[in-house]
């Protein structure tokens, strides 16, 4: 079953406005993830929060998770055409096979 | 270092057919996984290592067997293709610890006819 659920499912922008992208799950968590998948590749680690922390930043990115609200966002800011890919967020309940609860993830197309 | 590698890239299979997935990682981690993705369900886990001769059932692992006989290696079967396991197969491994992030391979395009 999913446990996380992102939104929107499909977001189109231009090259450089802001990209936003949520995700809500169900369950408490150790930790929440996102990746990125480029058409036809493997996913791409981008940045990891861990459930004690409210804020966090990484180049273009930011991420901010409310676990009152079991809810995640992600802000890639300045976007470029090359960031044309689907994300998707991940949840880590911090059982010991820290298995991975993926999304269906977000399709973002920066225009150029 | 090559990180996450999977053999084949691509296969078609008929119905019925047997196949073995190969995943290999040379970051020495100690856990593996194998994913499943289908249009518009995101990536569902299948089977899972948590060392060198373990294996674990995931979410959808019917229809599969893993192997994990090398710590660097973990491969997925499939004794008997349906075409329900039509799919793209991913393999992840990471580091044990709570806070370490999965490394992916680029994926296996697997058709059954």
């Amino acid at each position: 079953s999913q446990q996380g659920e992102e939104d929107p499912q499909a977001l189109s922008i231009q090259e450089g406005e802001n990209a936003t992208m949520n995700c809500s799950y169900k369950t408490s968590i150790n930790n929440l993830q996102w990746y990125r998948q480029n058409s036809g590749r493997g996913l791409v680690h981008l940045i990891l929060i861990r459930s004690n922390e409210r804020e966090k930043h990484s180049g273009r990115l930011r991420v901010t998770l409310d676990t009152s609200k079991k809810s995640s966002s992600l802000l890639i800011t300045a976007s470029r055409a090359a960031d044309t890919a689907s994300y998707f967020c991940a949840t880590d309940d911090g059982g010991s096979n820290y298995k991975l609860t993926f999304g269906k993830g977000t399709l973002l197309t920066v225009n150029p | 270092n090559a990180g996450v590698t999977q053999t084949p890239k691509f296969r078609v299979l008929k119905t019925g057919q047997s196949m073995t997935l190969l995943c290999a990682q040379d970051m020495n981690h100690e856990y593996m996984y194998w994913y499943r993705q289908d249009p518009g369900m995101g990536l569902r886990l299948i089977h899972y290592s948590v060392g060198e001769g373990t294996t674990a059932k995931g979410e959808v692992p019917d229809g599969y067997n893993v192997s994990r006989l090398k710590k660097q290696n973990f491969l997925l079967g499939l004794e008997s293709a349906a075409p329900s396991q039509t799919s793209v197969y991913f393999c992840a491994s990471r580091l044990a610890g709570p806070t370490y992030e999965q490394y992916f391979g680029p994926g296996t395009r697997l058709t059954v006819t």
